[in-house]
């Protein structure tokens, strides 16, 4: 069965700073990757995801993502993070039937 | 492009009532429609995936009697909670995609809360 690991269950980082957010998976077969965002409250919006080719892919909102199949890992990145960053990120794999998987989320804050 | 909307977005019920949310794929068709439920600081769970004109597949562990799901067509999915208890009290997600297609899109959700 597949899975997902999300190792850090907060991070704190200063605005302006970089961020890396840390997502391993465990799947069988090629994995579907995919990275949300939730502010409190709502649903979830993509930010980006993973199918195949080039496997550093460019996400909205300055985000990118990096999918290494040797380490099983899907990390998540932003250069220079902003306030309006702080939020609840999953990140997720789906099955070939179309399920996903969720990790258990980073909760991102921004410090001024 | 991809909308999917939830209604109502917040409903308060007496314990024993039901409660149904609507899920609404606003500007594309949606064969499969899925269900989650949140809880505070916790990942989403999978409920149940349903399929125009088709019954629903329910997750292990999941009460097919209590969350009954009907997708009647393409563009609209309902989650009716019958016999609501306090413990259902939760964030409720839906999400869709088109058929063949990997990406979900997913609704602002529904919060419930049963007195």
């Amino acid at each position: 069965a597949q899975s997902v690991t999300q190792p850090d269950i907060h991070i704190t980082v200063s605005e302006g700073a970089s961020l890396e957010l840390r997502c391993n998976y465990s799947y069988g077969a090629t994995p579907y990757l995919f990275w949300y965002v939730q502010s409190p409250g709502q649903g979830l919006q993509l930010l980006l995801k993973y199918f195949s080719g080039d496997t550093l892919v460019q996400g909205i909102k300055g985000f990118e993502a990096e999918f290494k199949r040797s380490q099983s890992s899907f990390n998540l990145r932003k250069p220079s993070v902003h306030w309006s960053d702080a939020a609840e990120y999953f990140c997720a794999v789906n099955t070939n039937a179309g399920k996903s998987t969720f990790g258990d989320g980073t909760t991102l804050t921004v410090k001024p | 492009g991809a909308v999917v909307s939830q209604h109502p977005s917040r409903v308060i019920c007496k314990s024993g009532t039901s409660v149904k949310i609507e899920c609404r794929s606003l500007d594309f068709q949606a064969t499969t429609m899925f269900w989650y439920r949140q809880f505070p600081k916790q990942s989403l769970m999978l409920m149940a995936t349903s399929n125009e004109g088709s019954k629903a597949t329910y997750e292990q562990g999941v009460e097919k009697d209590k969350f009954l799901i009907n997708h009647a067509s393409l563009t609209l999915s309902t989650l009716t909670v019958t016999s609501a208890h306090p413990e259902d009290s939760s964030f409720y997600i839906c999400s869709a995609r088109v058929w063949d297609k990997e990406t979900q899109y997913f609704g602002p959700g529904t919060r419930l809360l049963v007195l």
